[in-house]
């Protein structure tokens, strides 16, 4: 079946240090998946952070990258300089174009220290 | 505003009650879905509405039922509440399905506890 497996939390870094979070997915049922990286912060939903539904392409959002890697299967979340602002859940998500289901991964909790 | 809002936030209830959690979002999207996370999972999706009177089930239905009458509400129902339904729920939408736009937004989450 399809499933996302990501580094397992918590993560614990000091602010201005680099991150990465690893990710890798099986798309057994889906030709093309579409791979999400979703952050949940403290009292609130999960939110869209990056998205890139073709491989080989990357994705950035609030200076997080990630890049669809189809040869190792792999969607790594990267952070050059981190702030104590990142602390939250960060989620691994693959779903198919169409709107298919989306499937999650069980998350990394992200601990900045100052 | 954007917004999936989950009600109630935090709920404890006992084995055998019946349990209504509700979801509203203010976008029109088609799509909602309800989901739960138990601790070192990824969420589980339970249900899936398409539209108004139109749901299918997920990967763990059992125990489940829901209930779609407006486009902008969806509820989750748990007909006499068991112990290992005790998990965080989340509700969230899309703005349609088979369009490409896959993009969830998702409520703060509903924290359940069956004792």
């Amino acid at each position: 079946g399809d499933s996302v497996t990501q580094t397992e939390g918590p993560v614990t870094v000091s602010e201005s240090e680099s991150l990465i979070i690893n990710c890798t997915y099986s798309a057994t049922s889906i030709a093309y998946p579409n791979l999400f990286w979703y952050v949940r912060y403290p009292g609130e939903g999960l939110q869209l952070l990056l998205k890139v539904i073709t491989a080989g392409q990357k994705g950035s959002s609030r200076g997080f990258e990630a890049t669809y890697n189809k040869e190792t299967t792999s969607f790594h979340l990267q952070k050059a300089s981190v702030q104590e602002s990142d602390s939250a859940v960060y989620y691994c998500a693959l779903g198919g174009p169409g709107g298919y289901k989306v499937v999650f991964g069980s998350g990394t909790r992200l601990l900045v220290s100052p | 505003d954007m917004k999936v809002t989950q009600m109630p936030r935090y709920l404890i209830k006992r084995m055998g009650e019946n349990v209504l959690l509700e979801c509203g979002q203010d976008m029109s999207h088609e799509t909602m879905y309800w989901y739960r996370q138990d601790p070192g999972l990824g969420l589980q999706l339970i249900y899936i509405s398409y539209d108004v009177d139109s749901n299918s089930e997920g990967d763990i239905p059992k125990g489940y039922r829901v209930s779609r009458k407006k486009r902008e509400h969806f509820s989750l129902i748990l007909d006499s509440a068991k112990t290992n339904q005790t998990s965080v729920y989340f509700c969230a939408s899309s703005l349609s399905w088979g369009k490409g736009q896959n993009t969830l937004y998702f409520g703060a989450g509903t924290r359940l506890s069956v004792l």
